[in-house]
């Protein structure tokens, strides 16, 4: 069955460190993937996405991620994270030819330390 | 700009009440979602729709319908809510219909739902 893991609910950095977010998946075939940032009281939107070829991905507000096939995982990465980074992050794997369906992994919460 | 707009941020109903969430969606997208987000289970997939009028149960199905009478709008429907179904109600949408899963989805800010 497919499945997303993100294995840690809650991380704390300082301001200026760097970031990485773990994810998991479980999929049978050549997996889509996705990260997605939800900002307090907000829906959420996409950081980046990944679906084939350079296995490192460019998104949004400096986040990069890395599909690795062999460890099943598409860890999000940030150099320096910045106080506004604070939110809410999920990871999720697009389940081919059923209308766009998503699963999204149980979400990791950043808080960010002066 | 994409916009996906839900008709309540926030929404108080008691026990048995019929609800209705809508969402609209004003980028002609033929996939529509809702999912329910509760603290450490992420986004749970509820009913989606990739036409007018189809519909497709998603993972916790139970104790909801939705709607779709027109391509831009998409209604979640608690037929007798119960306090169980107290959660943040996200819709989205996405371009393709049946595609392959590359499709992007774009999403509402939440109905927050509280069932006394």
């Amino acid at each position: 069955a497919q499945s997303v893991t993100q294995p840690d609910i809650h991380i704390t950095v300082s301001e200026g460190a760097s970031l990485e977010l773990r994810c998991n998946y479980s999929y049978g075939a050549t997996p889509y993937l996705f990260w997605y940032v939800q900002s307090p009281g907000q829906g959420l939107q996409l950081l980046l996405k990944y679906f084939s070829g350079d296995t490192l991905v460019q998104g949004i507000k400096g986040f990069e991620a890395e599909f690795k096939r062999s460890q099943s995982s598409f860890n999000l990465r940030k150099p320096s994270v910045h106080w506004s980074d604070a939110a809410e992050y999920f990871c999720a794997v697009g389940i081919y030819n059923q209308g766009g369906k998503l699963i999204f992994g149980q979400g990791t919460e950043l808080s960010v330390k002066p | 700009d994409v916009k996906v707009t839900q008709s309540s941020r926030y929404l108080v109903k008691r026990t048995g009440e019929k609800v209705f969430l809508e969402c609209v969606q004003d980028m002609d997208h033929e996939n529509m979602f809702w999912y329910r987000q509760d603290p450490g289970l992420g986004l749970r997939l509820i009913y989606f729709s990739y036409d007018v009028k189809m519909k497709e149960k998603g993972d916790i199905p139970e104790g909801y319908s939705v709607s779709r009478e027109k391509k831009e709008r998409f209604s979640l429907i608690l037929e007798s809510a119960s306090t169980n179904q107290t959660s943040m109600y996200l819709c989205a949408s996405s371009l393709r219909g049946l595609g392959e899963g590359r499709e992007t989805q774009y999403f509402g800010p939440g109905t927050r739902l509280l069932v006394l």
